[in-house]
């Protein structure tokens, strides 16, 4: 079957203006989670959702980044008024609800904010 | 807090072992998941670890020893195409699921 989807590949956007990131999981996987990956730099965890439980929003970094699932299917990152800080490789993964440790990853959009 | 610590870069020549290790600090702990990411790559799940001891998937073997608070990935008969950077990830307590990922081991492969 198909992986893990994101779209788009690349996005470049000025400062300030608002993004929306997409992840497709694989089918069946209940668990979604996205990361932010800065150049060189490990994985930073920003929010998780469990089919309908309430998601685990603990890594968001501030109130301009929101994401939204519905049931187990497509998931959207938004961030809003973007900043250069913002600059990174946004990855979203999925997995079976009891294979956290094992987690499938898509290719990641690369957000560039000038 | 939450911690995990792994070296920054290991160099090896074709054929040679390699051991990564990594410590780690956390609240709460229900395993250690390794990942390989290439250059401009997804990471791509290696292993994950558990409960104590050796796990073995072809040339690649991960270890964890809990009371240790500490596990490390063995890669045998090294191949140029195992240049990449390898992440370990600790499953904490603070999220049935949610993975906390080391700043990563960045491995050159030389003939």
């Amino acid at each position: 079957g198909a992986g893990v989807s994101q779209s788009p590949s690349n996005k470049v956007t000025e400062k300030g203006k608002d993004v929306e990131l997409r992840c497709d999981p694989i089918s069946g996987h209940t668990a979604l989670y996205w990361y932010r990956q800065r150049l060189g730099q490990g994985l930073e965890f920003l929010i998780y959702f469990q089919g309908n439980s309430a998601p685990d929003k603990s890594g968001l970094p501030s109130d301009r980044f929101s994401a939204e699932r519905t049931g187990e299917s497509v998931s959207t990152l938004t961030i809003q008024r973007t900043q250069q800080e913002d600059s990174a490789v946004y990855l979203c993964a999925s997995s079976p609800r009891d294979l956290g440790g094992e987690q499938y990853f898509g290719p990641g959009t690369r957000l560039t904010v000038t | 807090g939450q911690s995990l610590e792994q070296p920054s870069e290991v160099t090896a020549v074709e054929g040679a072992i390699v051991q990564i290790n990594c410590t780690y600090q956390t609240s709460g702990f229900y395993g250690l998941s390794w990942y390989q990411q290439h250059d401009g790559g997804a990471p791509t799940f290696l292993s994950y670890n558990a409960l104590d001891g050796l796990e073995e998937t072809g040339r690649f073997s991960s270890f964890l020893s809990r009371s240790d608070s500490y596990g490390y990935l063995l890669l045998q008969e090294l191949q140029m195409k195992d240049s990449a950077s390898y992440f370990c990830a600790v499953r904490d307590s603070s999220g049935y699921n949610k993975l906390i990922f080391g700043a990563g081991t960045r491995l050159a492969v030389h003939p």
